[in-house]
């Protein structure tokens, strides 16, 4: 099983800040590496498939990045709706994985 | 529009039997795969088990192979999950997910449906 660990656990933002969480799977997985926002009491929402790609609708301040083993996923200016948390998600192989999640909040 | 909505969540005792249900619409069900997710609370989530767009394949986490059974009905637009021998660990909110193109993530997510099991 394909184990990816998330980094940070927490992190506490200002608005308009920059926030950088990344993922890092125990073996190469190339780009099957998609990211959700998950608010409270919902349901997760995709934010980037395949490691870079966007989504309609979603803000172009959300954007992913890597390849093989490292991924991030930079949101620019952050604003006080983007409090939720965040998690990556591999499907390079089955069983698919998550990763541990990364709470992020607004200060 | 895209939609899919659980339905058959509950309380159970530990070693007891239910059957998720999850309505599909919005799109051709028969030609996508579909996954169930779920999440304990307050914890983070864990792929459950996934089923390919004919049903002819399925897979399922580690945790719940052997006890839960996943299968779709693509006259009906509706996917299952049949959980026997649950255990309190299995309690949790558990998601129904369309999957994306060629692949078993979910791009698509329902708003889940809680299972509890407690005696």
């Amino acid at each position: 099983e394909i184990v990816l660990t998330q980094s940070p656990d927490f992190q506490s933002v200002t608005p308009k800040e920059k926030v950088t969480i990344t993922c890092r799977a125990s073996q190469s997985i190339g780009s099957s590496l998609h990211w959700y926002q998950q608010k409270p009491d919902q349901s997760p929402k995709l934010l980037i498939k395949y490691a870079s790609q966007s989504i309609s609708g979603v803000p172009s301040r959300f954007s992913g990045s890597g390849s093989g083993t490292d991924f991030t996923l930079t949101i620019n200016s952050l604003e006080a709706e983007d409090a939720a948390a965040y998690y990556c998600h591999q499907s390079s192989s089955l069983p698919l994985t998550f990763g541990g999640g990364t709470k992020v909040e607004i200060k | 529009e895209v939609q899919v909505v659980e339905s058959g969540g509950g309380l159970v005792q530990p070693g007891g039997s239910l059957r998720l249900s999850c309505a599909a619409s919005g799109f051709t069900f028969s030609t996508y795969a579909m996954s169930w997710i779920r999440q304990a609370p307050g914890k983070g989530l864990e792929w459950v088990s996934g089923i390919s767009g004919s049903g002819g394949r399925t897979y399922y986490a580690d945790s719940v192979k052997g006890r839960f059974t996943i299968s779709r009905d693509n006259s009906r637009n509706t996917l299952y999950l049949q959980m026997n021998s649950l255990r309190v660990e299995d309690t949790a909110v558990y998601y129904c997910a369309k999957a994306g193109s060629g692949s078993y993530y979910g791009d698509y997510w329902g708003q889940g449906t809680l299972v509890t099991v407690s005696s």
